[in-house]
């Protein structure tokens, strides 16, 4: 009963350091999603999946890449860090389908990344 | 385009007092669905409360109540006699129907219930 899992937990980079931080769940979620959350912003959408080979872009996915390669997994790739991407990343996951009333995120734990 | 605002920054109650927290949405969908989520001091995330465009019932789960009224685009929760473990930032979110399925966040409200 793992639900969303998030790694690492915590995290310091240097600019220009590059990294992935992992979310994989075990609910058999078609819909994925990064998200990250600063103070006084709120969460904010960076990239989400709605299955295997589909992603999109969200409110803010510039310096943020991510691929869907299995339903389970979601990672999210920093290719050269900077320092406003400093901030608590959260990855989440639900089904999907237009009604479907099972459609409650999940949420991982959290990573906090702090980039020097 | 899909909004959601929470005006609300910050809120101080002290224990035993109710506290209304507010959410408004924008969104063209007829179908869409609204959440409410705690994220206590600890960080996680935790789920309260999902509603349905459909239903307008407002909805009763112990001290915790949520007023749906689609005329006003407005989804307020509100907690009853507060108490300290009340203490948490409140997150509203809308999930768009129409295609991409995405879920957007307002930028919370800190509550802060002293006891």
């Amino acid at each position: 009963n793992a639900g969303v899992t998030q790694t690492p937990k915590f995290q310091v980079l240097k600019t220009g350091q590059s990294m992935t931080l992992q979310c994989a769940q075990d609910m058999n979620h078609e819909y994925m999603s990064w998200y990250r959350q600063d103070p006084g912003m709120g969460l904010r959408l960076i990239h989400y999946s709605v299955g295997a080979g589909i992603t999109d872009q969200g409110e803010v996915p510039n310096g943020y890449n991510v691929s869907r390669s299995t339903t389970e997994d979601f990672p999210l790739r920093l290719l050269s860090a900077a320092p406003s991407q400093t901030s608590v990343y959260f990855c989440a996951s639900s089904y999907a389908g237009r009604n479907s009333g099972a459609n409650v995120l999940t949420f991982g734990a959290g990573s906090r990344l702090t980039v020097l | 385009a899909q909004k959601v605002t929470q005006a609300q920054t910050e809120i101080s109650v002290v224990e035993k007092e109710d506290v209304t927290l507010d959410c408004v949405y924008e969104t063209r969908d007829t179908t869409y669905y609204l959440f409410w989520y705690k994220q206590p001091p600890s960080g996680e995330l935790v789920f309260l409360i999902r509603r349905n465009s459909f239903d307008e019932q407002n909805e009763i789960s112990g001290r915790y109540s949520w007023n749906f009224q689609k005329s006003t685009s407005s989804f307020n929760f509100t907690i009853t006699a507060s108490q300290v473990v009340d203490s948490a930032v409140y997150f509203c979110a809308l999930r768009d129907t129409s295609g991409t399925y995405k879920y957007i966040f307002g930028t919370g409200t800190r509550l802060k219930v002293l006891a």
